[in-house]
Parts: C-alpha cells; sequence; structure tokens
C-alpha cells in the first residue's frame, strides 16, 4: 500500500517548456488535489476532482490544466511554464476531510 | 485575502516543555479545523483535527482547542520532543448541509516548530 505517489521528484524546466506531473493513490479515494506551496504562503489548491470524471479550478489555477484519468490517476500540466510556477507541487487524496500527500514535485522554472 | 491566518512564522521551544501553535479564521462557514505536520523533503501528515460542534480534542501529546467566537485555534504539544520539529500547518473545512464534506482545505502559511534537546 503505498499511498500518494508523485513522479517525478525533481525536475528544471525552461520559461516556455511544458511538461506532465504524475500522481496516483492507491486507497480508492474518491477526491484528488493538486497543491502548490510557496515560502510564507502556505499550500495553495491549484486544481481537485471530487470524483472520476470531474474536475474544478481552486484558488490558483492560471497556468495549470488537470485531467482525472481514472480513479486512481490525476494528472497536472504545464502547457508553457513561467518562472512563478517554480514552486514544490503536492497531490493529496481523500474520501472526507482528512487529506493524505504525496511527497511533492519540487519544479524549477528558469 | 488569507482566510486561514497563523501570524507566528517560527516558534521554538526547550524540550519536555509545552508547544502553543496558533490559527486565526476569518471565514465563519469553516466547521471542520485540521493541523497538519510536515517534515523536509515530506508531504503533509495529518495530526488531529475538529469539528465546530466541540471546542477541544485529545490525542495523546496534541490537543487542538476551538473558540468559534474567536474564530481561533491552537495546538498544544505536551511534552514537546525533538521529532515535533517540522512545519505546522492548519486547515480548515466546511461541510454541506447533507453532511458531505466539500473536501476543499484552505491552509494556512504554517509554523516552524523548534524542540531544542
Amino acid at each position: 500500500n503505498a499511498g500518494v505517489t508523485q513522479t517525478p521528484k525533481f525536475q528544471v524546466l525552461k520559461t516556455g517548456q511544458s511538461m506532465t506531473l504524475q500522481c496516483a493513490q492507491d486507497m480508492n479515494h474518491n477526491s484528488m488535489y493538486w497543491y502548490r506551496q510557496d515560502p510564507g504562503m502556505g499550500l495553495r489548491l491549484i486544481y481537485y476532482s471530487a470524483s472520476e470524471g470531474t474536475t474544478d479550478k481552486g484558488e490558483v489555477p492560471n497556468g495549470y490544466n488537470v485531467s482525472r484519468l481514472n480513479k486512481r490517476e490525476f494528472s497536472l500540466r504545464l502547457e508553457s511554464a513561467a518562472p512563478s510556477q517554480t514552486s514544490v507541487y503536492f497531490c493529496a487524496s481523500s474520501i472526507a476531510s482528512e487529506q493524505f500527500f504525496g511527497p511533492g514535485t519540487r519544479l524549477t522554472v528558469l | 485575502d488569507q482566510q486561514v491566518k497563523q501570524n507566528s512564522p517560527s516558534l521554538s521551544v526547550q524540550e519536555g516543555r509545552i508547544s502553543i501553535l496558533n490559527c486565526d479564521y476569518t471565514n465563519s462557514m469553516f466547521d471542520y479545523f485540521l493541523w497538519y505536520k510536515k517534515y523536509p523533503a515530506e508531504g503533509p501528515t495529518f495530526l488531529i483535527s475538529i469539528s465546530s460542534i466541540k471546542d477541544k480534542n485529545e490525542d495523546g501529546r496534541f490537543t487542538v482547542f476551538l473558540n468559534k467566537s474567536a474564530k481561533h485555534l491552537s495546538l498544544h504539544i505536551v511534552p514537546s520532543q525533538p521529532g515535533d520539529s517540522a512545519v505546522y500547518f492548519c486547515a480548515a473545512s466546511r461541510w454541506d448541509a447533507g453532511g458531505t464534506s466539500y473536501g476543499k482545505l484552505t491552509f494556512g502559511q504554517g509554523t516552524i516548530l523548534t524542540v531544542h534537546p
């Protein structure tokens, strides 16, 4: 039982490049989330998926897209990366209010 | 508009003493509150929670207090241990009338707790 897994752990991009962050959970949770963590800002919700087949914007969705591929997997895509998207990205899943987090992806955009 | 605020960026405590971490919120619709703990290079892990129908919840060395009138909650750790050194986030959510959580959490900025041996 791995919980929530994220790939990659680290990534460096150049401005304008695209990439997809992958997330998977094996806890059979309905809801999944993507957050970014920046110094002094806490965790801010980018997108969430309340159940398979649905996605919705969070607090900071601009510059991102998501896909809920199936119940297990929820990916986050940066179509044209910008230096302002340098951050640590966390995926989480939940069946109620308690959310379980992955280990994070540290992304640097040059 | 920061709806959940942790006004102390850091806290330093001696081993064995009490650690008190504070959190304030502005949205009166919040009715469920959680504390998460985060070590470097790891994701946050759930610590303890409290519903708005309670004013206190205990789990071992950890106690969360909720003061709804002041829109304030606090986490007490007694006694503090060096392994408690981490970043602590408070988070808030709300439940709909049907009792199903909206699921979305609003986090505070975090407080870095350092417990000295």
